[in-house]
């Protein structure tokens, strides 16, 4: 079965628009992470976010938001003002289990394009 | 401080052929690990380790082998080459240590393998 699923395999936003890429997921363990990740068309990963499962509050880290919603089991990321240089592909990620090695499950990812 | 570096960056093998991919890390990380990633899809783990010695299957590790004798080395190795094996790989690391299950991977730049 899917763990992480990316409905969206391209979005195209204007400039300075703010935008949400969608993430849900499926686990039954209660203690989970979740991660977005950044692939700009140079090939590296680049993490933006994370949120676990126990956490109150939605995460935050400057431009980037993690609407956290557990009952719905989503985690979509918000990215407000976009840039020209958010144009990349982004993946959602899950780790399963608060210890031991990071399994990371991806996401087929969303390729986002920002337009001038 | 490089990171996560991995050699070589491209290879052309051809069916049959043997290689090794090397990923070394400067951060003192205790686990490292491979992952694949195919077109249209997202990071799959192939393999991965917790510590030096020691090693452990991921979602895809047929046809691979690895080898952790150094805490900071990380080896994938293919011995025998197949078409399927035509991918990007990376590898990454990550500390084994924080309480929130927050242990982000550190990515290398990828290698890009193609087999015929």
């Amino acid at each position: 079965a899917q763990k992480i699923t990316q409905t969206q395999p391209g979005m195209f936003v204007q400039e300075k628009e703010a935008v949400t890429l969608d993430c849900t997921y499926d686990t039954s363990d209660p203690s989970y992470g979740l991660f977005w990740y950044k692939q700009p068309s140079s090939g590296e990963m680049i993490f933006l976010i994370y949120q676990g499962s126990y956490d109150q509050q939605n995460a935050t880290e400057g431009r980037y938001s993690l609407n956290f919603q557990k009952a719905r089991k989503s985690a979509n990321l918000v990215i407000s003002a976009s840039q020209l240089g958010d144009s990349a592909m982004y993946f959602c990620a899950m780790r399963e289990g608060w210890s031991g090695a990071q399994k990371l499950v991806f996401g087929q990812g969303t390729r986002l394009t920002i337009n001038p | 401080n490089a990171g996560v570096t991995q050699t070589p960056k491209f290879r052309v093998l051809k069916t049959g052929q043997s290689m090794t991919l090397l990923c070394a890390q400067d951060m003192n990380h205790e686990y490292m690990y491979w992952y694949r990633q195919d077109p249209g899809m997202g990071l799959r783990l192939i393999h991965y380790s917790v510590g030096e010695g020691t090693t452990a299957k991921g979602e895809v590790p047929d046809g691979y082998n690895v080898s952790r004798l150094k805490k900071q080395n990380f080896l994938l190795g293919l011995e025998s080459a197949a078409p399927s094996q035509t991918s990007v790989y990376f590898c990454a690391s990550s500390y084994s240590g924080s309480s929130s299950g927050a242990n982000v991977l550190t990515f290398g730049a990828g290698s890009r393998l193609t087999v015929l």
